[in-house]
């Protein structure tokens, strides 16, 4: 079952701040964390991993509420650079040699001057 | 740097042909992925492999069947396509493990009329 994003878009101004959410009806093992930008091949930003946990790229973070099932993107001081469609990918269990992701619909971002 | 090329950009085909996409990857990766992107729905794994010959069907494998002789490549095959295969498909490689980012490549647009 696909995880639910929210927002499904959001237009910020450079500088503005930016939640994006990852919500799942199954208990998760791991969230993973990737950027598309237009006409580009999705690129991996980060891995969280059940434990509340919480990891940092550049000003971009994260954090993993396993009570709740939900990860959070949060995008700090946005750049143009960040336009492009966020999609979560969920792994239900650890799963040994293979790494199959479940992925959200996407978060369309626009990063306006 | 990891990379993972796909055989076409853009591709037309007419209904009822059979149709092959094809993935390499360059950096010994076990597992390689197929998935379609579709307005919306985000990406959904169609099929993927652990290994060479090894392969596991995905969310969304009806229609469409892989193959996998070697190890750093991953081929997708529509039997006989449809207008409803319209998609951007994009392939991903990763090293085995759940904590593994994948690397995708850059997507193969394909309209079938």
């Amino acid at each position: 079952q696909q995880p639910v994003q929210s927002p499904q878009a959001v237009i910020l101004r450079e500088g503005e701040d930016a939640v994006i959410n990852c919500s799942s009806s199954k208990a998760l093992y791991s969230v993973h964390w990737y950027r598309q930008k237009h006409g580009e091949a999705p690129v991996f930003l980060m891995i969280l991993l059940k434990g509340g946990e919480q990891k940092g790229h550049e000003k971009i973070s994260a954090s993993f509420n396993e009570k709740k099932q939900q990860s959070s993107l949060y995008l700090t001081a946005s750049q143009l650079s960040y336009s492009g469609t966020y999609f979560c990918g969920t792994a239900l269990n650890y799963g040994g040699a293979t790494n199959k992701l479940i992925f959200g619909t996407g978060t369309l971002l626009a990063v306006q001057p | 740097d990891v990379k993972v090329t796909q055989s076409s950009r853009y591709l037309v085909k007419r209904t009822g042909e059979k149709v092959f996409l094809e993935c390499v990857q360059d950096m010994d990766h076990e597992n390689m992925f197929w998935y379609r992107q579709d307005p919306g729905l985000g990406l959904r794994l169609i099929y993927f492999s652990y290994d060479v010959k090894m392969k596991e069907k995905g969310d969304i494998p009806e229609g469409y069947s892989v193959s996998r002789e070697k190890k750093e490549r991953f081929s997708l095959i529509l039997e006989s396509a449809s207008t409803n295969q319209t998609s951007m498909y994009l392939c991903a490689s990763s090293l085995g493990g759940s904590m593994s980012e994948q690397y995708f490549g850059p997507g193969t647009r394909l309209t079938v009329t």
